[in-house]
This record gives C-alpha cells, structure tokens and sequence, in this order.
C-alpha cells in the first residue's frame, strides 16, 4: 500500500533563517505531488505541484521554493523565511483522489 | 478561474439534529468534488467524492452530498449529528483535465449536546 512521509512534525524557526520541509511517497511510482499551507482561520493554499521528476509549478509567488530531486521526493524550501510563512504545512500525493501527510506546524519566530 | 466557496465558515447544530454544510464550485466543465474532514490536530480524511457518476454520493460516518449542476453547488448532509462529528470540512474541487486540487476555506462544524 502507498504510503507517504513528511518531516519535520515540528518546527521553530527564526525568522531569516533558511527551511526545508521534506516529503516522501512509498509504493506508487511517479506520482503527482503536491506542497499545502494552511494557516489558522484559513483555508488549504495550494503552494506547488509537482507531476514528475524536475516539473515544479508554482501557484503563489512567494519566497518559498520546490523541488523534486527523485520521482517520490519533494522538497519546499525557502532560503529566509518571513513571519508570515508560520502555518500548517501539508505534502500530498494523487492516485484515484488525493492523500495527504501528517504535516507539518512551523513557527517563524 | 476554477474557484470553490464554503458558505459558512461556521455551524452549529445540536446532536441529533441534521447537518447542512455549503459549498458552491464554479468550474468551465463537470469537475470532480470532494469533501474532506480535518479534526483538530490531525491530518484530513476523505469523505466522499463524486466524479461523474450519481449525483447523489454517499460516504462515510453517514454523510452524503449532492451534485447539482444547474446550481453549481455540491453540499454536504447528515441526518442526525454526533458530538465526534464536530471538526472542520473542506470542500474541494479538481477542475477537469487539471492536477490542481482547490481547496474551500473551510467550514467549523461545532455540535451542542
């Protein structure tokens, strides 16, 4: 069964400070991924989506980043991070629907 | 450009009573619509989805939701709530011939005993 990884759960940052959030999927092969921010009172924000190795789209220019060096690895990273970028942050993958990580809760301090 | 929009962002209901949460999608053609629950401090769980087939699609814990085209809405239903329903509910749409999944802001559903 297909199953997928996100670290770290949680994490405090300051705030300038780089980050890098990571995502892994097991038992699918090239799946369509995808980077989600949910900041409190709001909505799921689609980031980024990814539907294969080095095809990164952007949604919401911003200062965060995406990458997807392996078919079921997908990074976000931002090189300073703001105050604004504090929220949940959820990776997910598609088959007949879509699946979504455990997230995770970062806080720019 | 594909939206969807949660009516309420808030619902209370006492227990045993039904449940109605609102969501209106506007898509250029038929898309695919899904209903997620979130309790606090966990990830989101799928609870129905209609792609095309019956309009009207049942899912789990005993909720249903309705397509209707000529209305463009696509809400969730519940004959009698439970305290355990109490979280939040996400409509979403996935515009067809797309790989983008469009969230709604969310609506809290709160139940009374």
């Amino acid at each position: 069964s297909q199953t997928i990884h996100q670290w770290p759960a949680t994490l405090v940052q300051p705030v300038g400070s780089p980050l890098s959030l990571e995502c892994t999927v097991e038992g699918t092969s090239n799946p369509n991924l995808y980077w989600y921010r949910q900041a409190a009172g709001r909505g799921l924000q689609l980031l980024f989506y990814s539907v294969g190795i080095g095809q990164i789209s952007s949604e919401v220019p911003q200062n965060l980043s995406a990458s997807r060096p392996q078919d079921r690895q997908f990074i976000l990273s931002s090189k300073k991070l703001l105050l604004s970028d504090s929220g949940f942050y959820l990776c997910a993958w598609t088959g007949n629907t879509i699946y979504f990580g455990e997230g995770s809760w970062l806080t720019v301090v | 450009a594909q939206s969807v929009t949660q009516l309420d962002s808030h619902v209370s209901v006492s227990e045993g009573t039904p449940v109605l949460l609102r969501c209106n999608y506007s898509s250029s053609y038929s898309p695919s619509l899904f209903w997620y629950v979130q309790h606090p401090n966990k990830g989101l769980q799928l609870l129905l989805k209609y792609t095309s087939a019956a309009t009207l699609v049942k899912g789990i814990n005993g909720f249903e939701a309705e397509f209707k085209k000529s209305e463009t809405s696509f809400h969730l239903t519940k004959p009698s709530a439970h305290m355990s329903d109490a979280a939040e509910y996400f409509c979403v749409v996935r515009p067809l011939g797309t790989y983008k999944y469009i969230f709604g802001t969310g609506t809290r559903l709160k139940v009374l005993a």
